[in-house]
């Protein structure tokens, strides 16, 4: 079964830093550009970065470049997301997603991230 | 780009046909456009992905259409289970603001 598990979230205060992580399985992980996507309570959906499948590609939406950097360990099969410098408004659910055919057709179940003090 | 979803919300019933709008700011590459289904506390799911394009496991019920920058997705006789919100997305870019079908 191909199989996206984000894990890693959590409270954290305001400039604080986190880091998420995303286990794949059921598919050849190293074939497939990944995404990170976001959704703040109540609110729609925003994609915050994705990378190639060596990881030599890498791109972050303005609203988090220079805070946030996506990589992966194609070894373990794993995503990550570094976050720093955490705002407000960086409180959402955060999705692991696949990339294909120019769209996201797989996606995990999310890990909440809640910024405040 | 910015998608622009046209209605914010369609009321409908069962049986009825659902026709949802997508409008982007400037030209996307139909390769480039897919439409996503979300339900109430689930992760969104690919419908459409290169404008008119079915994924893995959905319904013909749902079509796509469209080009430069207007689109389109159709849900043919809306079943219980269509009643979602649905978003459209430029690939690793924007995403709308959403329709949401009650």
């Amino acid at each position: 079964e191909v199989q996206l598990v984000e894990s890693g979230g959590g409270l954290v205060q305001p400039g604080g830093s986190l880091r998420l992580s995303c286990a794949a399985s059921g598919f050849i992980f190293s074939n497939y550009w990944m995404s990170w996507v976001r959704q703040a309570p109540g609110k729609g959906l925003q994609w915050v970065a994705n990378i190639n499948q060596d990881g030599s590609q890498k791109f972050h939406a303005d609203s988090v470049r220079g805070r946030f950097t996506i990589s992966r360990d194609n070894a373990k099969n794993s995503l990550s997301l570094q976050m720093n410098s955490l705002r407000d408004e960086d409180t959402a659910v955060y999705y692991c997603v696949r990339t294909s055919d120019f769209s996201f057709d797989i996606w995990g179940q999310g890990t909440m991230i809640t910024v405040s003090s | 780009i910015v998608l622009t979803q046209s209605p914010d919300t369609l009321t409908l019933s069962p049986g009825d046909r659902a026709t949802l709008s997508c409008r982007a700011s400037q030209t996307i590459a139909s390769v480039y456009l897919a439409w996503y289904q979300q339900k109430y506390g689930q992760a969104p799911r690919l419908l459409i992905f290169g404008a008119s394009n079915r994924a893995t496991g959905v319904p013909d019920r749902f079509s796509g259409s469209g080009s430069g920058t207007d689109f389109t997705l159709t849900i043919d006789r809306l079943e219980p289970e269509d009643f979602a919100v649905y978003y459209c997305q430029r690939f690793a870019s924007a995403f709308g603001g959403g329709t949401k079908v009650e």
